[in-house]
């Protein structure tokens, strides 16, 4: 059972390139969720989807776009980086939205240049 | 809005020795759930303990226990009979019933001693 899987794990990119985060989850999860990671600061969520067929904004959604692509996956797209973006992201999933435990995957270190 | 404190940026404790790593958290609701998250140099955010905010009974987990103190709104970690392998980033969080996130405290960093 992988549970949450994410890729890349590493990726750099220059100033206005794209490129699209995947994560996928076999645990048959109902929310799934994507988080960016700073130094000296805690997870802030960025989207989350609580159902098939359904995205919300979360505290930090600029400059990112999302897709529920399916029940297991989810992915999150940047359209023109920025080196602000240099972070790292985690992916998770919780079987309800409400008050589930969430699951996070091993997270992807982007660089910006 | 819920905001989530850990006033703790880095702990230590010596092997087989207990450290407990503070959490306080400011809500009007009655109704909540907390999480104490562990995040290892592998950078995988594991979950460690979780509290449902109705139940008085502090929740525990083998070498890990909380102290939920509801009314100072504060959800310390003890861990027990520290182990090398116990060393990462501790992250504090709290869920709210409603349609919200999870908001995350900025972590403490855990180092253990041999």
């Amino acid at each position: 059972n992988a549970g949450v899987t994410q890729t890349p794990k590493f990726q750099v990119l220059k100033t206005g390139q794209s490129m699209t985060l995947q994560c996928a989850q076999d645990m048959n999860h109902n929310s799934m969720y994507w988080y960016r990671q700073d130094p000296g600061m805690g997870l802030r969520l960025i989207y989350y989807s609580a159902s098939e067929g359904t995205t919300d904004k979360g505290e930090v959604p600029n400059g990112y776009n999302v897709s529920r692509l399916n029940k297991r996956e989810f992915s999150l797209r940047l359209e023109s980086a920025a080196p602000s973006q240099t972070s790292v992201y985690f992916c998770a999933s919780s079987r309800r939205e409400l008050t589930d435990t969430q699951y996070f995957g091993p997270g992807t270190r982007l660089t910006v240049l | 809005a819920q905001t989530v404190t850990q006033s703790q940026p880095e702990m230590s404790v010596q092997e087989a020795e207990t450290v407990t790593l503070s959490c306080t958290y400011d809500t009007s609701e009655s109704d909540y759930y907390l999480f104490w998250y562990k995040q290892p140099p592998s950078r995988q955010m594991i979950l460690v303990i979780r509290q449902e905010a109705y139940k008085q009974q502090n929740a525990t987990e083998n070498r890990f226990s909380v102290n939920f103190q509801k009314a100072a709104k504060s959800f310390s970690l003890k861990i027990s009979d520290s182990q090398l392998g116990d060393a990462a980033m501790y992250f504090c969080a709290y869920r709210s019933p409603q349609n919200t996130p999870l908001v995350f405290g900025k972590g403490t960093r855990l180092s253990v001693i041999a």
